[in-house]
């Protein structure tokens, strides 16, 4: 199966900028996601990429994608304590399977 | 609001007790998912259900018994569970397969 790996803390100081990487292992992956869960909450969708894309920006979120070598990064501009939370990196594997990463714990301080 | 609504949020039980929890989707998803996620763990997706009919089981222990009724309701039903299964339990639905999933807010389980 998919293996999805991330870093599982970064620690960054309020205004500079977040970035999370993740590696995985399937070259088929067709979608790969990136999801924010903040304490006692369920995974919010925050934005996702096609594999034929290599960038994706949205606001502050801009996704990078290295097809060749399976690595997708999240880069959070203008970090805010309101970032703070777990983001999970994830990618389909094949129809109704993603495959999560064990998630990155982001620590925005002031 | 995602949509996405779990009951309860919060659950404690004996390993001896019968418990069910509770999913449903106000999406008009044709597709729900029961993911278990552990401390430090990735998620674990458990069950898949498609137009009601169950297309995935991860070699899920059958003290975990998945019911879908119908596309918008989801439920767990647990019994005999052991210590080691107490963890955050999300249900998800999408449209399709492949397009993205959209989580409840989970139930927290602890088995006492």
């Amino acid at each position: 199966g998919e293996d999805v790996e991330q870093s599982l803390f970064l620690s960054v100081r309020e205004g500079d900028s977040s970035v999370i990487n993740c590696t995985y292992t399937d070259s088929s992956s067709t979608y790969l996601y990136w999801y924010k869960q903040e304490p006692g909450a369920g995974l919010q969708l925050l934005t996702y990429i096609f594999s034929n894309m290599d960038m994706k920006q949205d606001q502050r979120l801009t996704v990078l994608l290295n097809k060749k070598d399976k690595h997708l990064s999240l880069r959070i501009a203008d970090t805010q304590t309101g970032d703070s939370a777990i983001y999970f990196c994830a990618a389909t594997s094949n129809d109704y399977k993603l495959s999560f990463g064990a998630g990155t714990t982001v620590t925005v301080r002031a | 609001e995602t949509g996405v609504t779990q009951t309860p949020r919060h659950l404690v039980m004996g390993m001896t007790n019968k418990k069910s929890l509770k999913c449903e989707q106000h999406l008009g998803h044709n597709a729900m998912y029961w993911y278990k996620q552990s401390a430090k763990k990735p998620l674990e997706l458990m069950f898949v259900y498609s137009l009601e009919e169950r297309v995935e089981n991860n070699s899920v222990p059958s003290r975990f018994s998945p019911e879908c009724p119908n596309s918008s309701h989801l439920f767990l039903h647990l019994h005999t569970l052991q210590p080691e299964d107490s963890a955050l339990y999300l249900c998800a639905s999408s449209q399709g397969g492949v397009n993205e999933q959209f989580f409840g807010p989970g139930t927290r389980l602890t088995v006492l």
